[in-house]
């Protein structure tokens, strides 16, 4: 079956240090896969995403993402942490079932807090 | 701000109760997608409709149906509602099928 595993409830950094939040999905074709973030009370905002090409993917706010199909991993990646990264993080992925139909799934999401 | 907009913010009903939410999706966009928010559930995705056409179905319960009008505006019909119903009804858009989404602040439910 179709899924995405975000192991870790939280993750805790310091600022200034690099920053890892794991993501591994379990599809039938090839994915497609992206990162939002969602700040307190507001909507999920796009990060990065990929589909095909370069393995490591960079996206909005210094974000980046390395996709690793051996692994079946796409975590997301910061070299430096700002408190202001403080949020919850969700990976997401499209599968494809064919007949252009096809539905999103959504981790459990990861609760980062960079830590002053 | 993300161009999508979500009316109404906040509505408290009854169980029992029937309810629509709105959507307006970016300018241009022609998938609308609807998503459901909650502590225990996470984010489940519920439907998408590209140019007034269902795309996707999810986990959608029966009680619950959406539908996208010609100028591309969405909602999503909530009845016969239960405590459980109770949760943050996140909408989103897109160009296409293959692009990223972009999320409306939420209407957030509560059924009492």
């Amino acid at each position: 079956a179709q899924s995405v595993a975000q192991p870790e409830d939280q993750v805790n950094v310091a600022e200034g240090n690099p920053l890892t939040v794991k993501c591994t999905y379990s599809v039938s074709g090839n994915p497609y896969l992206f990162w939002y973030v969602q700040y307190p009370n507001r909507g999920l905002q796009f990060l990065l995403k990929y589909i095909t090409g370069d393995n490591l993917v960079k996206g909005s706010y210094g974000f980046e993402a390395e996709f690793n199909k051996s692994q079946t991993s796409f975590h997301l990646k910061k070299p430096s942490a700002l408190v202001s990264d403080s949020a919850l993080y969700f990976c997401a992925v499209r599968d494809v079932f064919g007949s252009g139909t096809y539905k999103y799934i959504f981790g459990t999401g990861t609760r980062l807090k960079v830590l002053a | 701000d993300s161009g999508v907009t979500q009316t109404p913010k906040h509505l408290i009903t009854a169980t029992g109760q029937r309810v629509t939410l709105r959507c307006s999706p970016r300018s241009g966009d022609l998938s609308v997608y609807w998503y459901q928010q909650s502590l225990d559930q996470g984010l489940q995705f519920l439907i998408q409709y590209y140019n007034g056409e269902e795309r996707a179905k999810g986990n959608i319960l029966e009680r619950f149906s959406a539908q996208q009008f010609p100028d591309l505006h969405s909602e999503l019909n909530l009845s016969s509602l239960e405590l459980g119903d109770s949760a943050l009804y996140f909408c989103a858009s897109s160009v296409g099928n293959d692009y990223e989404q972009y999320f409306g602040p939420g209407t957030r439910l509560t059924v009492t």
